[in-house]
């Protein structure tokens, strides 16, 4: 079974420009959630998708925003982009509704913003 | 404001010793609590949970312990294997707060030696 996976795995971009990431999640899972791992910090929750509609969004501003397909893909797009916007950015996906233990993450797309 | 610390960013520790990964929490409402284990180019890995009305979790090596009064947790490895060599995060969850909105920690960088 496959698990979660994301695209593009590298991505440089400069100031200003704007950035697509995506996320396909595990067969059967309806959930997305991305979060933030910038250097030196811990993840950082960005946005909670279920069921293609946005179920709750962390502290961050809103050029950071994104959307759920029908077949539960989804991607998160950062506009006006900023030095600091650079970051692991991790899609994971669960059953909705499950427990924790469900929480499976993809392998990360970097982003560099030059 | 990092309501998850870990405030070792590296530990090391000989094959077949114990590994005490150590974390503290600020946040009172904090629930359920879950450590993640990262390899290089890969995405977390879910690795054992506990909630807040237990005080110990234990699967196989790894058991994971909560003292509430403190705020602190600590994950237990034992005995530990070269295998074991990535970087751990802690994450809870807030009571009530929406499921896959976790917060984490820093992480600790795990080295195994033998």
């Amino acid at each position: 079974e496959a698990g979660v996976t994301q695209s593009p795995t590298h991505l440089i971009k400069t100031r200003g420009q704007q950035a697509t990431l995506r996320c396909s999640p595990i067969s059967g899972h309806t959930s997305v959630y991305w979060y933030q791992q910038a250097l030196g910090l811990g993840l950082q929750f960005l946005l909670w998708y279920d069921e293609g509609e946005e179920r709750n969004r962390g502290n961050f501003p809103p050029r950071f925003s994104g959307r759920q397909f029908p077949n539960y893909s989804s991607e998160l797009n950062v506009n006006a982009l900023e030095l600091e916007d650079s970051a692991l950015y991790l899609c994971a996906s669960s059953l909705s509704g499950q427990g924790y233990r469900e929480l499976f993450f993809g392998e990360g797309s970097r982003l560099t913003v030059l | 404001d990092q309501q998850v610390k870990q405030n070792s960013p590296s530990l090391s520790v000989q094959e077949g010793r114990i590994s005490i990964l150590n974390c503290d929490y600020t946040n009172s409402m904090f629930d359920y609590f879950l450590w993640y284990k990262k390899y290089p180019a890969e995405g977390p890995t879910f690795l054992i949970s506990i909630s807040s009305i237990k005080d110990k979790n234990e699967d196989g090596r790894f058991t994971v312990f909560l003292n509430k009064s403190a705020k602190h947790l600590s994950l237990h490895i034992v005995p530990s294997q070269p295998g074991d060599s990535a970087v751990y995060f802690c994450a809870a969850k807030n009571r009530g707060s929406t499921l896959g909105r976790l917060y984490f920690g820093r992480g600790t960088q795990l080295t195994v030696w033998p």
